[in-house]
């Protein structure tokens, strides 16, 4: 069965470019989650989507990151004018209700040169 | 910040040896899980235990759970070398009908063959 898939798997952009980085969920999957991580280090939160509504962007680091959720599946992680420190996996998850674990993606890879 | 902590950040045994790590949170939560992350893939569930569960099992893997030290403890006996991975503790907010998971910032557990 399919997982979570994130694409593209690698992306190289340059300081200023806006960059998409899109998510497709386990298909019924109600929630779906957005986490960054930095080299070895830990996940940060960033976004949380249940259906198509955010009800916690909390961890968005600047309004420079947007995401959206459209018909209740794929979602896309938009960074606008890209900055070095942006270098990071951005892993989606998603998971089939409340409090029921997650499901990873491999992660987009984002390098900003 | 309700980010757990893990313990230590790393951990080096020999196979067949026993590897024990720590986690600790902030506040009060409705379940906590552990993760499992391979070097450049997603996350992978392990385990979740409730807030009213004390201890768990799954095949090598025992957790337990401390509400009132705030700490959990993932013990995996008989390692083997498929065990290095970094291993992660997340936690919810405790709130009802909250979903987003903070994440620890792992341990790095090494098994040489």
């Amino acid at each position: 069965g399919a997982g979570v898939s994130q694409s593209p798997s690698n992306k190289v952009t340059e300081k200023g470019k806006d960059v998409e980085l899109r998510c497709d969920p386990i298909s019924g999957h109600t929630a779906l989650y957005w986490y960054r991580q930095s080299l070895g280090q830990g996940l940060e939160f960033l976004i949380y989507f249940q259906g198509n509504s955010a009800p916690d962007k909390s961890g968005l680091p600047s309004d420079r990151f947007s995401a959206e959720r459209t018909g209740g599946s794929v979602s896309t992680l938009t960074i606008q004018r890209t900055q070095q420190e942006d270098s990071a996996v951005y892993l989606c998850a998603s998971s089939p209700f409340l409090e029921s674990p997650l499901h990873f993606g491999n992660g987009t890879r984002l390098t900003v040169t | 910040s309700q980010q757990g902590e893990e313990d230590p950040q790393a951990l080096s045994i020999q196979e067949g040896e026993n590897a024990t790590m720590n986690c600790s949170y902030k506040t009060s939560i409705n379940n906590l899980q552990w993760y499992r992350q391979n070097s450049g893939r997603g996350l992978v569930h392990l385990i979740l235990i409730r807030s009213n569960e004390r201890e768990k099992h799954s095949g090598r893997l025992r957790v337990t759970l401390d509400t009132s030290k705030k700490s959990s403890s993932l013990l995996i006996t008989a390692s083997r070398a498929a065990d290095t991975a970094s291993y992660f503790c997340a936690t919810d907010a405790g709130r009802a009908g909250a979903n987003n998971l903070f994440f620890g910032t792992g341990t790095r557990l090494t098994v040489i063959p």
